[in-house]
């Protein structure tokens, strides 16, 4: 079993539709969860991070933090076409440690 | 602000090779963290380093080494390859200080191994 799981898609929605994307994993030492958007061809660029439990918002980007459960979530409103990519979440232990990431969901955003 | 940059792009080698590939850590950095992505999959951790000292490493034989320079300029060398070595390389750079730091990824160096 992976330490990171994540749903590979590919996730097909409309324009405007609220996408959620989920990983759960099994290292309960993870204390910084991260969410990265990589488009074809481009190295992960980072979309949001939250540190321990909650929601963080950033426009129309909310990620959720569970530790209880051991599952993370992003939610992006009013997806666009420009949203299509693959979405990775990755995690860490430490603040400078190694990143630890599932395999990626695909994206597509149709107009 | 100059972001990561790898070169080369795109690289082809034949099993049992060596190959070398390299990374310019994006101004002000001193850490970069080495990773391996296969098709389809998501980034393996290789190594980290840090002040040009090794700071971590993954699951990876020590076929795979690295270097860090004082520009803090990285290489990532890998020997003996295998088939299994083709995927996608990326390096990123961050700033080793306080309680979170972001790690900015390079473009990558696709590797094919024949």
């Amino acid at each position: 079993q992976k330490e990171v799981e994540q749903d590979p898609g590919p996730l097909s929605v409309p324009e405007g539709a609220i996408v959620s994307l989920n990983c759960t994993y099994s290292n309960s030492a993870f204390q910084y969860f991260m969410w990265y958007r990589q488009y074809s061809r481009k190295g992960p660029e980072l979309l949001m991070y939250t540190y321990s439990s909650g929601n963080k918002e950033d426009g129309r980007f909310t990620a959720q933090v569970d530790k209880s459960s051991k599952y993370i979530s992003l939610f992006i409103r009013d997806s666009q076409p420009s949203d299509s990519a693959t979405y990775l979440c990755a995690m860490s232990a430490g603040a400078g440690n190694m990143l630890t990431f599932g395999g990626g969901t695909r994206l597509m955003v149709k107009p | 602000e100059t972001g990561v940059t790898q070169s080369p792009t795109h690289l082809i080698k034949t099993r049992g090779q060596q190959v070398t590939l390299r990374c310019s850590s994006q101004s002000g950095h001193n850490t970069v963290s080495w990773y391996q992505q296969a098709l389809g999959q998501g980034p393996q951790f290789i190594f980290q380093y840090y002040r040009e000292e090794e700071n971590g490493r993954g699951n990876f034989p020590p076929r795979f080494s690295g270097l860090q320079f004082p520009n803090y300029s990285s290489e990532l060398n890998v020997n003996a390859l295998e088939l299994d070595d083709s995927a996608l390389y990326l390096c990123a750079s961050s700033l080793l200080q306080g309680a979170y730091n972001e790690q900015f990824f390079g473009p990558g160096t696709r590797l094919t191994v024949l």
